[in-house]
């Protein structure tokens, strides 16, 4: 079945820095791609989404690149402020989502 | 906040017993799904539905059953069958469409002792 793995596990970063976070995807039949933020003790929202027909998405300080022949997404985020400090899951759907197992991201002021 | 609750927020049990765990949502959708989230798992699909009436097995579907008899609510029970049923455990909906966003609820919290 589709296997999905999120790199790296933890980071940490200055404020004002770049963070990045990447996916690898298994099924190549996976065409939509989330990524949802979950603050500790909350739930887990949406912060942006690709489908395969396009190669990179921005909203803001984020954004989403997806390379389908490498089956790999990626997120940026710039300029990163303390409120950014969350876990950030990756998915692939097919039939239903296949979560990454998530990146601490610490934004350290 | 609103549109998809799940309630307790905590919940403590003894071994043995089964416990039901409620999802509800006002959304009008058509899609649900139950997750479990355990610390660096990520989050592991148990169960979901497509429609009313109509139910599939997730990924980690042993010891956990769920009913679909109307489209705003999808139950899980943890069963006794369940190995580690203590996690968190979080409902979602998503309208109609093969794939989107999927809401959250704000998750429930099983302790079994």
């Amino acid at each position: 079945g589709e296997n999905v793995e999120q790199h790296p596990s933890t980071l940490s970063v200055q404020e004002g820095d770049s963070a990045v976070i990447k996916c690898t995807y298994s099924d190549s039949a996976s065409n939509y791609f989330p990524w949802y933020k979950q603050e500790l003790g909350k739930r887990p929202q949406l912060i942006i989404d690709i489908r395969s027909n396009v190669g990179e998405k921005k909203d803001q300080r984020i954004a989403v690149t997806l390379n389908k022949t490498a089956k790999h997404f990626s997120l940026h985020i710039t300029e990163t402020q303390p409120e950014d400090s969350a876990v950030y899951f990756c998915a692939a759907d097919t039939d239903k989502l296949i979560f990454g197992t998530g990146t601490r991201l610490q934004v350290f002021p | 906040d609103g549109g998809i609750t799940q309630s307790p927020k905590y919940l403590f049990r003894k071994e043995g017993q089964n416990v039901t765990l409620s999802c509800e949502q006002n959304l009008n959708h058509d899609a649900m799904y139950w997750y479990r989230q355990d610390p660096g798992q990520g989050l592991r699909l148990i169960y979901y539905s497509q429609i009313v009436n109509d139910f599939q097995k997730g990924d980690i579907a042993e010891g956990y059953s769920v009913s679909r008899e109307k489209k705003e609510s999808f139950p899980l029970t943890v069963t006794s069958a369940q190995k580690n049923p203590t996690a968190f455990y979080l409902c979602a909906s998503m309208g109609s469409g093969r794939s989107g966003e999927q809401y959250f609820g704000p998750g429930t919290r099983l302790t079994v002792t």
